[in-house]
């Protein structure tokens, strides 16, 4: 069983939607939680990033940690075709940590 | 500024033979990373560095593969005796300081044939 499991999709949504991404995990030692944005044939951005369990918004997205039941989750509202990318949970278990534990990432595409 | 370059972009080998992937941080940045992406998956850690030093190399998948960081900035990642299973997109990331957030290159997509 892989540390982080997240459905690979792929999603599509009409513009204006909004969209609900998961991950669950295994390791109860992971404090630190991130979503990247990969978009085709470049490498993952950073976009959200949490400590421990609660939601944190930025602007059209929002992050929620439920360390209780090991599930994260993103959502985007009103979704647009720039946000049609590849997004990757990842986390980690300190700060500090070397290595992030990623998942395999779900592909959206927003349709106009 | 400029972010982290990669070079090659894309490398086609031949199994068995060797070859060297090359990572240019960001200027200032400390702490180096290298993970490997196939293809439908996310990023899996190699190793990482802090300065010029090694500092954990537990994601390197057996003694064919090594990096080193000579100077402390550019990284290079070294695949000897290819395998048509190392085929993948290697990525390169950096940070100010360990710990904070990782910026990425564009990776290098390696075919072994």
């Amino acid at each position: 069983q892989k540390e982080v499991e997240q459905d690979p999709g792929p999603l599509s949504v009409p513009e204006g939607a909004i969209v609900s991404l998961n991950c669950t995990y295994s390791n109860s030692a992971f404090q630190y939680f991130m979503w990247y944005r990969q978009y085709s044939r470049k490498g993952p951005e950073l976009l959200m990033y949490t400590y421990s369990s609660g939601n944190k918004e930025d602007g059209r997205f929002t992050a929620q940690v439920d360390k209780s039941s090991k599930y994260i989750s993103l959502f985007i509202r009103d979704s647009q075709p720039s946000d049609s990318a590849t997004y990757l949970c990842a986390m980690s278990v300190q700060t500090g940590a070397n290595n992030l534990f990623f998942g395999t990432g779900t592909r959206l595409t927003v349709i106009p | 500024g400029a972010g982290v370059s990669q070079t090659p972009s894309n490398k086609v080998t031949e199994k068995g033979k060797y070859v060297e992937l090359r990572c240019d941080p960001i200027s200032g940045h400390t702490a180096l990373y290298w993970y490997r992406q196939s293809l439908g998956q996310g990023p899996e850690f190699l190793i990482y560095f802090q300065g010029t030093g090694a500092a954990d190399d537990s994601g390197l998948p057996n003694d064919r593969f090594f990096a080193v960081r000579p100077e402390g900035s550019v990284s290079t990642l070294k695949i000897q005796r290819t395998e048509r299973g190392d085929s993948a997109v290697y990525l390169c990331a950096s940070s100010l300081l360990l710990g904070d957030e990782q910026f990425f290159g564009p990776g290098t997509r390696l075919t072994v044939l």
